[in-house]
């Protein structure tokens, strides 16, 4: 079955620390994003691409980086200079109908 | 840039009372989608709309695409324990590389 796969689904970081979380596709989707969700809130836009080699920041791209060299992989770094990033991190692709399929997400908490 | 408001941000009701939820935004949109999560994972799509006045049923949930395409409203009969999470609204214009999305709606149900 076509899906996406965050991985891991828990991820401790400790301060100063990088972090990459894991978003792979099997849907064959051209476009992918990554959201940020905190506690109680809704989905905030991090990064997007639309093509294999090319992203676009979102709305809250400082502290975070990302990559684009395979159509079914879209990975997200969390960088030390993300002042707050314990949080609930949700990759999703789109198809042509603009339907978006999301991953079961990673939590990320800095300890 | 393009805003939706979604409400209520809450409710709480007793199982088996209808829900009723919606989202406006501050632009046309050419398609509404309607998601649901649980908690602890991604949302899953619920409904797809994409025509000005389309009434679409899943189940015991029905959503409508405003005739202003400004607006779009999810409906939940007879609510059941596992109706439990939060609802986001999205939608988009023509063309646009991004969905919206609505603030989320949070139900919790007493049984």
């Amino acid at each position: 079955d076509g899906g996406i796969t965050q991985s891991p689904k828990y991820l401790f970081r400790k301060e100063g620390q990088n972090v990459t979380l894991s978003c792979e596709q099997n849907l064959n989707h051209d476009a992918m994003y990554w959201y940020r969700q905190d506690p109680g809130q809704g989905l905030r836009l991090i990064y997007y691409s639309q093509i294999v080699n090319d992203f676009q920041k979102g709305d809250i791209a400082e502290g975070y980086s990302v990559s684009r060299e395979k159509k079914e992989s879209f990975p997200l770094t969390v960088t030390s200079a993300q002042k707050n990033p314990t949080a609930f991190y949700l990759c999703a692709s789109r198809d042509r109908d603009y339907g978006y399929t999301f991953g079961s997400g990673t939590r990320l908490t800095v300890v | 840039g393009q805003q939706l408001n979604q409400s209520p941000q809450s409710m709480f009701i007793q199982e088996g009372e209808d829900v009723s939820m919606n989202c406006t935004s501050s632009s046309i949109f050419n398609t509404w989608l309607w998601y649901k999560q649980d908690p602890g994972e991604g949302p899953v799509l619920l409904i797809a709309l994409y025509k000005a006045g389309e009434l679409t049923s899943n189940g015991r949930l029905t959503a409508q695409f405003g005739i202003t395409r400004k607006d779009s409203f999810l409906n939940i009969s007879a609510s059941i324990p596992s109706d439990v999470g939060i609802y986001f609204c999205a939608g988009c214009s023509k063309g646009a590389q991004k969905l919206v999305f609505g603030q989320g709606t949070r139900l919790t149900i007493n049984p």
